[in-house]
């Protein structure tokens, strides 16, 4: 049974530039959430998706944006990176909204 | 707003020693809290989870327990060993209401844990 998985695994963009990060959830799980982890912090919350929808997000602005297709797979999508965007992307996924999570290995982005 | 901090930032110790990694809340409204281990640019092992209403949960060598009145979680690991070194994450999921239907970490910053041969 594959885990949670992550594509791709280290992307280099430049500032200006937009990028997509890819994740496909533990089988059976339905909820994605993404997370940003900039280097010594700890995971800061972006959004979750869940039947398709956001349903709840953090603070983080509109520049940040996702989708969830039918398959419960789901896309991170940032447009006009910032320098302040390179960090480390996790997706989890969990059996139901409020159900224990799983994270993928995650995806390190480096904006120059 | 829910807060979690993580006290020590950083440990060392000697192999075998037995340790005790500290986790607090501000917000006692939780469902449930997780600890986590991160190894250097990896993503997060699930390690335990604790339910809001339980005190503690237990695995092989690792313990740990919930006090959600005074907002703090211990993570006990018995018998340390090298292997063990990573940096161990805290988060608490605030419990669901209105929009907040649940699933959202609120994660501390981390304990660097190293353990020495």
């Amino acid at each position: 049974d594959a885990g949670v998985t992550q594509s791709p695994t280290h992307l280099i963009k430049t500032r200006g530039q937009q990028v997509t990060l890819r994740c496909s959830p533990k089988s059976g799980h339905d909820t994605v959430s993404w997370y940003q982890q900039a280097l010594g912090q700890g995971p800061q919350f972006i959004f979750q998706y869940y039947e398709e929808e956001e349903r709840q997000r953090g603070n983080f602005p509109d520049r940040f944006s996702g989708h969830q297709f039918p398959n419960y797979s789901s896309e991170l999508n940032v447009n006009a990176l910032l320098l302040g965007d390179s960090a480390l992307y996790l997706c989890a996924s969990s059996l139901d909204r409020a159900g224990e999570q799983y994270f993928g290995p995650g995806t390190r982005l480096t904006v120059t | 707003k829910q807060e979690v901090t993580q006290i020590p930032a950083a440990l060392s110790v000697p192999e075998g020693e037995n340790l005790v990694l500290n986790c607090s809340f501000t917000d006692s409204a939780i469902y449930n809290l997780q600890w986590f281990r991160q190894d250097p640019g990896k993503g997060l092992t699930s390690l335990l989870l604790i339910q809001s209403s339980q005190r503690e949960q237990t695995s092989g060598r690792l313990n740990a327990s919930l006090d959600k009145s005074s907002g703090r979680s211990t993570l006990y690991i018995a018998a340390s060993q090298p292997g063990d070194s990573a940096t161990y994450l805290c988060a608490v999921s605030p419990s669901p209401s209105g929009y907040n239907q649940g699933g959202k970490l609120i994660f501390g910053q981390g304990t660097e844990l190293s353990v020495k041969p």
